[in-house]
């Protein structure tokens, strides 16, 4: 069974500090995508990753996939409340569903 | 709007009452996904759909949970005999079948059973 683990589970941080969200798993996958949730609403995706030690940018957001393919990060620098929310990561395989971690809550405060 | 369409959004029912959901997916996608989520958590696969076929069924899918997508377009969620664990949002999302494909998710039907 393919599990992704994510930590912290919870984050409470001031506007303006930087933050980094890890999604672990001792599986490999083909894929790695980050979603981000609010309240009532489903997930939106932000990035996905497919390459071993691939890096993306969006914006004031870094993404980074393991080498092994197992592993990812989510850093984000001078946070706004306007982060605040659910961020999920999410691993693909070739089977076409996807399987999520458990969620970090991140809360942003002015 | 041509987003995921998921009605209704919210569900008030007793405990043993039957429960049927709809998801109306982004029109040229061909796969459509049903996950549960709790609060807090991440959401949970429940099956998936590849035009009308029901390709993958999750082991934590009851007997009392079913689902069609009978033309391959909009598919129903069905519960019967609701219970109350199984109060959560379920969350529908649909996909074009690519590499590394993107899904889009409805805002979900919240269910809460009394």
């Amino acid at each position: 069974t393919q599990l992704l683990e994510q930590s912290p589970q919870f984050l409470s941080i001031q506007e303006g500090e930087n933050l980094t969200v890890y999604c672990n798993s001792s599986s490999v996958f083909s894929s790695l995508q980050w979603y981000r949730q609010e309240p009532g609403e489903g997930p939106v995706l932000l990035v996905t990753v497919v390459t071993g030690g691939e890096v993306k940018k969006l914006k004031r957001l870094t993404f980074q996939f393991g080498d092994a393919r197992k592993d990812s990060s989510l850093h984000i620098t001078a946070a706004q409340t306007g982060d605040t929310g659910l961020y999920l990561c999410a691993g693909g395989g070739n089977t076409g569903k996807l399987i999520f971690g458990q969620g970090t809550t991140l809360q942003v405060k002015p | 709007d041509t987003g995921v369409s998921q009605d209704p959004r919210h569900k008030i029912t007793k405990r043993g009452q039957n429960v049927t959901f709809r998801c109306d997916p982004i029109s040229e996608h061909n796969r459509l996904y049903w996950y549960r989520q709790t609060l807090g958590q991440g959401p949970e696969f429940l099956t998936y759909f590849q035009n009308e076929a029901q390709l993958e069924k999750s082991r934590l899918l009851s007997d009392r949970f079913s689902a069609e997508r009978p033309k391959g377009s909009f598919s129903t969620l069905e519960i019967q005999r609701t219970e109350q664990g199984d109060s959560a949002m379920y969350l529908c999302a649909s996909s074009l079948l690519r590499t590394n494909e993107k899904l889009f998710f409805g805002s979900g039907t919240q269910l809460s059973v009394l």
